[in-house]
């Protein structure tokens, strides 16, 4: 079992509906990470937030909208989806940035999501 | 533009054989080195992790070593088990500001 639960495991949704991913982390971690990844290939960071504050956007579209509610709570408001936007959607936490950095990131199983 | 190359590609090795995976870098500001196996249908779970001031750390089947001057990190999976099958990451970071992914490789094990 992972210690970063993803919810839910797999969603199915059209293009004009609204869903959101939801991700939790119970290790006191300070730092929280959206990741797409598609079959075969490695993670894409899509987002990262840093002590519930917003610290780097990868310039995605703003169909995906984050939200950090509190420092355990992650989510990925889902909005007009592309088929192209399918994949595995990953969350991961770790201990921090800066100074409190070269800490291995935890992630969870994923959602994956299928557009149709 | 990759920042950390990656290769093979995949890997085929008999049981009890020698898995080798190299990574290679070229920012010399990278300053923690993490491997990540995957399973399918799971996310990326840590398997051991070096940093640059350190050439060789093993954890039990498992040994990065890391050639500094070089911009160079390998894993080696000693006496590779059939469980072992999955796809490897390599990874690099700056103060854990970002992760850089290399590009994965698929180990397979064969009985």
């Amino acid at each position: 079992d992972t210690e970063v639960t993803q919810t839910p495991k797999h969603l199915v949704m059209g293009m004009t509906n609204k869903k959101s991913l939801k991700c939790e982390q119970h290790m006191g971690h300070r730092a929280m990470y959206w990741y797409k990844q598609k079959a075969k290939k490695p993670p894409e960071l899509m987002f990262v937030y840093s002590y519930e504050k917003l610290s780097i956007n990868e310039s995605v579209p703003s169909r995906f909208s984050p939200e950090c509610p509190n420092s355990s709570l992650l989510n990925l408001h889902l909005h007009a989806l592309q088929p192209e936007d399918s994949a595995l959607y990953l969350c991961a936490s770790s201990q921090g940035q800066g100074a409190l950095g070269n800490q291995p990131q935890h992630f969870g199983d994923g959602t994956r999501l299928s557009i149709l | 533009q990759q920042q950390v190359k990656q290769s093979p590609q995949s890997l085929i090795v008999q049981k009890g054989g020698i898995s080798i995976i190299n990574c290679a870098y070229e920012n010399t500001a990278f300053d923690y080195f993490p491997w990540y196996q995957q399973f399918p249908g799971k996310g990326p779970a840590l398997l051991i992790a070096i940093r640059p001031d350190v050439s060789e750390k093993k954890e039990g089947r498992f040994t990065i070593s890391f050639n500094k001057s070089a911009k160079q990190f390998s894993l080696h999976i000693m006496d590779s088990q059939p469980g072992d099958s999955a796809t490897y990451f390599c990874a690099a970071s700056i103060m854990g500001n970002q992760f850089y992914f290399g590009t994965g490789t698929s180990l397979t094990v064969i009985p």
